[in-house]
């Protein structure tokens, strides 16, 4: 199975772009990445994906190295709603593996 | 509004009692899983289904059972539920596009006494 590693915490200002890295350097070339983010006292909710070339959505955007061993979200300007536990996942066909994240805290 | 719906939000049990979570989607998703999330040990996969009366395991199946009589319905059963299963549940339908955009339900808080 591909492994992720991500930072534990991270903190940004309100109105301040985020990076959020994660590593994932036993990706296979056909694994999507996939981002999903927890606010408090919510399920998972799906952020953003990509295989090869940077992705926009509304929410996010995703950088993802040349190689795919590692990739990084971007929340263009980070509002307090964005504080939550993002999570980095190479998915597999049917389960989502959920390692322990990274927990964004968002100051006012 | 396409959603994931689980059934009840918040329950309080005690050890042996039989007990139903009900999950429930609109969006005609064939693929749905069961999660629990517990502190330090993040999301952890109980038992997924592929299709109607198509189910498989998980990574922590043990004291678990689920049922897939219909597209739009994966029950969770606890069919004689003990303290180490006091947890918070989470039921997800997943797109079956490409990507496999998996949706959450918002959750069943779950105590067993």
């Amino acid at each position: 199975d591909a492994k992720t590693t991500q930072p534990n915490s991270m903190e940004s200002n309100e109105e301040e772009p985020v990076h959020l890295p994660c590593n994932h350097s036993t990706i296979s070339g056909t694994d999507y990445i996939h981002w999903y983010r927890q606010l408090p006292s919510q399920g998972p909710e799906y952020v953003i994906h990509g295989l090869t070339s940077n992705v926009n959505n509304r929410m996010a955007s995703l950088a993802i190295a040349e190689d795919r061993k590692s990739s990084t979200l971007i929340l263009h300007r980070a509002t307090l709603r964005d504080a939550a536990v993002y999570y980095c996942i190479p998915p597999m066909w049917e389960k989502l593996v959920f390692g322990k994240g990274t927990k964004l805290t968002v100051n006012p | 509004e396409a959603q994931v719906t689980q059934n009840p939000r918040y329950l309080i049990t005690v050890t042996g009692k039989k007990l139903t979570v009900t999950c429930s989607q609109n969006m005609n998703h064939e693929y749905m899983s069961w999660y629990r999330q517990d502190p330090g040990l993040g999301l952890r996969q109980i038992y997924y289904s592929m299709n109607v009366e198509v189910t498989d395991k998980g990574d922590v199946p043990e004291g678990y059972k689920v049922s897939r009589k219909e597209k739009r319905n994966f029950p969770l059963i606890l069919e004689s539920p003990s303290p180490n299963q006091t947890s918070l549940y989470f039921c997800a339908s997943i797109s079956g596009t490409a990507y496999n955009e998996q949706f959450f339900g918002p959750g069943t808080r779950l105590t067993v006494l």
